[in-house]
């Protein structure tokens, strides 16, 4: 197993601006979810993508949006960047186990995006 | 609403000394629990998990938790710390589908 990646590992952006978070997944996980984490916090739960179709949400508005693609990667994209935006950002890939609820499935951990929003 | 309450941001224990993490949930239904670590610079690492049965649950590198519905408890305990556990542990619950909730974490300092 390759261990999920994200990239880049540190961004700086300013206000208004807009970013795009990568993250590669396990072969063979279909289920990737993204987390904020802000400084001295637990991760938040964003969204959740399961064969590339939104599958549930967090309390964040609609600037948070998110693409899964076929290869096992995905994408968060954040619109008018916020200084409160300013967080590491996590993705967590999850296999599929066959009639396993999503919120027994183990997650695996990327090292994270860490943005600074000027 | 569902949440995890982890009272202590940071502990501080002496290597080789036991060590509890604590952790309280608030969730309707049978909870789906989960100790997570995290060394700076990293992603978080699953330690355990507890969906049903026995509610002494082991884990990886010596931890154990015990589930405790009465007390809406799920503490982390390690019988002898060593140095390099020194990280931050998150305690979360399966809040049903696809969504997990975390606690804001404990901090583990582990004096010489």
């Amino acid at each position: 197993e390759t261990g999920v990646t994200q990239s880049p590992t540190h961004l700086i952006k300013t206000r208004g601006q807009q970013v795009t978070l990568r993250c590669s997944s396990q072969s063979g996980h279909n289920t990737v979810s993204w987390y904020q984490q802000a400084l001295g916090q637990g991760p938040q739960f964003i969204f959740q993508y399961y064969r590339e179709e939104e599958n549930g949400r967090g309390n964040f508005p609609p600037r948070f949006s998110g693409l899964q693609f076929p290869n096992y990667s995905s994408e968060l994209n954040v619109n008018a960047l916020e200084l409160d935006d300013s967080a590491l950002y996590l993705c967590a890939s999850s296999p599929d186990t066959g009639g396993v609820p999503l919120d027994q499935e183990t997650q695996y951990f990327g090292p994270g995006t860490r943005l600074l929003v000027l | 609403a569902q949440s995890v309450t982890q009272p202590d941001i940071h502990i501080t224990v002496s290597e080789g000394a036991s060590l509890e993490l604590r952790c309280n949930y608030s969730y309707g239904a049978t909870p789906y629990l989960f100790w997570y670590v995290q060394s700076p610079g990293q992603g978080l690492q699953l330690l355990l998990k507890y969906f049903s049965g026995d509610t002494l649950v082991q884990g990886i590198k010596g931890f154990e938790a015990e589930f405790k519905r009465s007390q809406s408890s799920f503490n982390l305990r390690k019988p002898s710390v060593h140095w390099s556990d020194a990280a931050e542990y998150f305690c979360a619950v399966g809040a049903g589908g696809f969504k997990t909730i975390f606690g804001a974490g404990t901090r583990l300092f582990v004096k010489a």
